[in-house]
């Protein structure tokens, strides 16, 4: 089975701290995800990436970056995180391609509290 | 961006009472189509999934759907839910075109034993 690992499962930080969140897959898997899923919005896309140092903007990348330094490794950046942060943060991959078809695999997520 | 749409918020059932939630999207163009749930606690699992073929899907755990491209609406069924049923559901587009997907807000289900 696909395992997307997420390093912490809750995290507390202070406003204006950088926080790193990190998600691991064990499938060479191409395509890394990284979602926020909020109450009656369902999951909004912050960034993608397609191969190692690639990265695409999602639907809401204010705030926050990415790194992709290793296939399997894609880390979310807040660079100074503020309580509008505060959400279920989601990482997910896929395979490219045809292989695209088969969906997604999700993490368990890091519920982020920014105080 | 595409949009996906699902109607239903939160809809609560008895046991044994037939569900269906509903989803459309936005794309024209030729579509992946998928419904995840996540139980309470845990992480979105995938229920079911189309991309090509019979519209008609099976997926787990007694649930299917139907794509009806014409509608662009792929609404998610079982004919009697149970108290394991408990869940947020979401429905997803993806396309090769944009190689990524889109969610609805999702919907909770609460079923009453």
């Amino acid at each position: 089975d696909v395992k997307v690992t997420q390093s912490s499962r809750y995290l507390v930080k202070r406003t204006g701290e950088k926080v790193f969140l990190e998600c691991v897959q064990d499938m060479d898997h191409e395509n890394m995800f990284w979602y926020r899923q909020d109450p009656g919005l369902g999951l909004r896309l912050i960034y993608f990436s397609y191969d190692v140092k690639m990265k695409e903007k999602g639907d809401i990348p204010e705030g926050y970056s990415v790194s992709r330094e290793k296939k399997e490794r894609f880390s979310l950046i807040l660079e100074s995180a503020s309580t509008n942060q505060t959400s279920m943060y989601l990482c997910a991959s896929s395979l490219r391609g045809l292989g695209f078809n088969y969906g997604y695999t999700f993490g368990s997520g890091t519920r982020l509290t920014v105080v | 961006a595409q949009s996906v749409s699902q109607h239903n918020h939160h809809v609560i059932l008895s046991e044994a009472a037939s569900l269906e939630l509903g989803c459309n999207y936005s794309y024209g163009g030729t579509v992946n189509l998928f419904w995840y749930v996540q139980y309470p606690g845990q992480h979105l699992q995938l229920l079911l999934k189309y991309f090509s073929g019979d519209p008609l899907v099976k997926g787990i755990k007694g649930f299917e759907a139907e794509f009806i491209k014409s509608k662009f609406s792929f609404n998610l069924r079982k004919p009697s839910v149970q108290w394991s049923d408990t869940a947020e559901y979401f429905c997803a587009v993806g396309s090769s075109n944009f190689n990524k997907f889109y969610f609805g807000s999702g919907t909770k289900l609460n079923v009453k034993p």
